[in-house]
């Protein structure tokens, strides 16, 4: 069984491109998170998905920012017009359906690191 | 909201010394679940341990075990026998049904 796996690990883009970051989940795994983290700083919740659903977004930015899992298919995070300051790693993890099922953690991505020139 | 405090941004320990992480956090939930995760450089995130709030007994994990006060909403862990491999950054996690939430981290290094 893969963990969760992220593409590409690392990713350049100029000022004003776009950047697309993409994440598989867990075979089995139907829940999906992205999170940013900044250098030397903890992890930033931005978006929760279900398949083909938004659950939670209150930690993207509204502007820019956009995410998608669709039916089949990896998850997307979308970065329109990229600016120096959203250079970070961008890290997703999956998990199961229920928590009480005994299976309760977030498996990790190894994460995408996005410089912004 | 939840959130996850970890009150110390970076900690030292002695090579086979122990040494304490804090973590304490905010809810008003009653059936939830907390965790520690290690990053190291390599930057890939892993589970060290876990929680659950209904289980008043500490769960342990080889070197690694937590102090849980649940009526404190404390999540200390405590990692005994350090070794180089542990320096890192650790991160403490709450989970409420699907809501997942970390803390700042906490950057540890390994004296030799």
């Amino acid at each position: 069984n893969a963990g969760v796996m992220q593409n590409p690990r690392h990713l350049v883009r100029r000022r004003g491109q776009e950047a697309r970051l993409r994440c598989s989940p867990m075979k089995g795994h139907s829940h999906v998170y992205w999170y940013r983290q900044l250098p030397e700083e903890g992890l930033k919740f931005m978006v929760y998905l279900q398949k083909e659903n938004i659950i939670d977004e209150s930690g993207m930015p509204k502007e820019r920012f956009s995410a998608e899992f669709p039916k089949e298919g990896p998850s997307i995070l979308r970065i329109q017009q990229v600016v120096r300051g959203d250079s970070a790693a961008y890290f997703c993890a999956s998990s199961p359906l229920e928590v009480y099922r005994g299976h309760t953690e977030a498996f990790f991505g190894q994460g995408t690191r996005l410089t912004v020139v | 909201a939840q959130t996850v405090t970890q009150s110390q941004p970076e900690m030292s320990v002695q090579e086979a010394e122990t040494v304490t992480l804090s973590c304490t956090y905010d809810t008003s939930e009653s059936d939830y679940y907390l965790f520690w995760y290690k990053q190291p450089p390599s930057r890939q995130m892993i589970l060290v341990i876990r929680q659950e709030a209904y289980k008043q007994q500490n769960a342990t994990e080889n070197r690694f075990s937590v102090n849980f006060q649940k009526a404190a909403k404390s999540f200390s862990l405590k990692i005994s026998d350090s070794q180089l491999g542990d320096a890192a950054m650790y991160f403490c996690a709450y989970r409420s049904g699907q809501n997942f939430v970390f803390g700042p981290g906490t950057r540890l290094s390994v004296l030799p």
